[in-house]
C-alpha cells in the first residue's frame, strides 16, 4: 500500500528553526510537495522537490532523499504566524498526490 | 471570480438527502480535484477531471458522483448523504505542465446527521 509519515504535532519557539520529517512508500515517485494549512483554511503551496537535494525559497528549505524514501521542510527565525499544520505530498505513478495527515506545527513566544 | 470558489461554505444535512457542493474556477486550469479531510487522515481524494468532459474515480469515490461540462465548473454530489460523509471538503485545480501543483477552494465543512 502507499503511506505516508509525518509526526503529529511539533512545538518550537520563536526565532528558533525547525525540521519536519516526511517518510514515504508509494507506487512510483513523480515529485514530492509541502503544503501550509492555518487552521480552518485551505491548504497553499510551499515546495517542490523532484531531485535529491535542498531546495532553498526564503526562510523555508525543503530535502529530498529518494533512494531513502525522505523529505525534510526546514523552517527557519520562526515567527508566530508560521503556527500552522505541513503536509507532505507525493505524486504517484497515476500523477496522483498521496497526502500524509499533516504536522501541526505549535510556535511559542 | 478570484481564484477557486466553493459553495455552500458548510452545510447541515439530513441523512438520505441529496446534495451538490460547487466548485468554480477562473484560472483556466485543466485538471480538478475533489479531496476530503477528516481529522487525523491526509487529503483523500475523491473524484478528479483531467479535462473538461472527463472524470475519473480517487481513493474514496464510493457515495460520490461528479461531472464536467465545461473548464470552470466541477460539482460534487452526494446522491442520499449518510453520516461518515461528513467532512471538510476541498476542490482543487491544477495545471498541465511545470510543477504542477494544486491550488485549492477555501472548502465547504458538511455535516451529515
Amino acid at each position: 500500500g502507499q503511506n505516508i509519515d509525518q509526526p503529529t504535532e511539533m512545538t518550537a519557539t520563536e526565532g528558533a528553526i525547525v525540521q519536519i520529517n516526511c517518510t514515504y512508500q508509494t507506487s512510483g515517485f513523480n515529485g514530492l510537495f509541502w503544503y501550509q494549512q492555518h487552521a480552518g483554511e485551505a491548504p497553499t503551496f510551499l515546495s517542490y522537490n523532484v531531485l535529491d537535494g535542498l531546495e532553498e525559497k526564503g526562510r523555508f528549505s525543503s530535502f529530498l532523499s529518494r533512494s531513502k524514501g525522505y523529505s525534510y521542510l526546514l523552517l527557519k527565525e520562526l515567527q508566530m504566524k508560521d503556527s500552522a499544520s505541513y503536509l507532505c505530498a507525493v505524486r504517484d505513478s497515476n500523477y496522483q498526490l498521496i497526502w500524509g495527515a499533516g504536522t501541526k506545527l505549535i510556535i511559542k513566544p | 471570480i478570484a481564484g477557486i470558489t466553493q459553495a455552500p461554505t458548510s452545510q447541515i444535512l439530513a441523512a438520505g438527502r441529496r446534495m451538490t457542493l460547487r466548485c468554480t474556477q477562473d484560472m483556466r486550469h485543466n485538471a480538478m480535484y475533489w479531496y476530503r479531510q477528516d481529522l487525523g487522515l491526509g487529503l483523500r481524494l475523491i473524484h478528479y477531471s483531467n479535462t473538461a468532459g472527463t472524470t475519473g474515480k480517487g481513493e474514496v469515490p464510493d457515495g460520490y458522483s461528479v461531472s464536467r461540462a465545461n473548464t470552470d465548473d466541477f460539482p460534487l454530489t452526494l446522491a442520499s448523504a449518510v453520516p461518515s460523509q461528513t467532512s471538510v471538503y476541498f476542490c482543487a485545480t491544477g495545471t498541465s505542465g511545470g510543477v504542477n501543483e494544486q491550488f485549492f477552494g477555501p472548502g465547504t465543512r458538511l455535516t451529515v446527521l
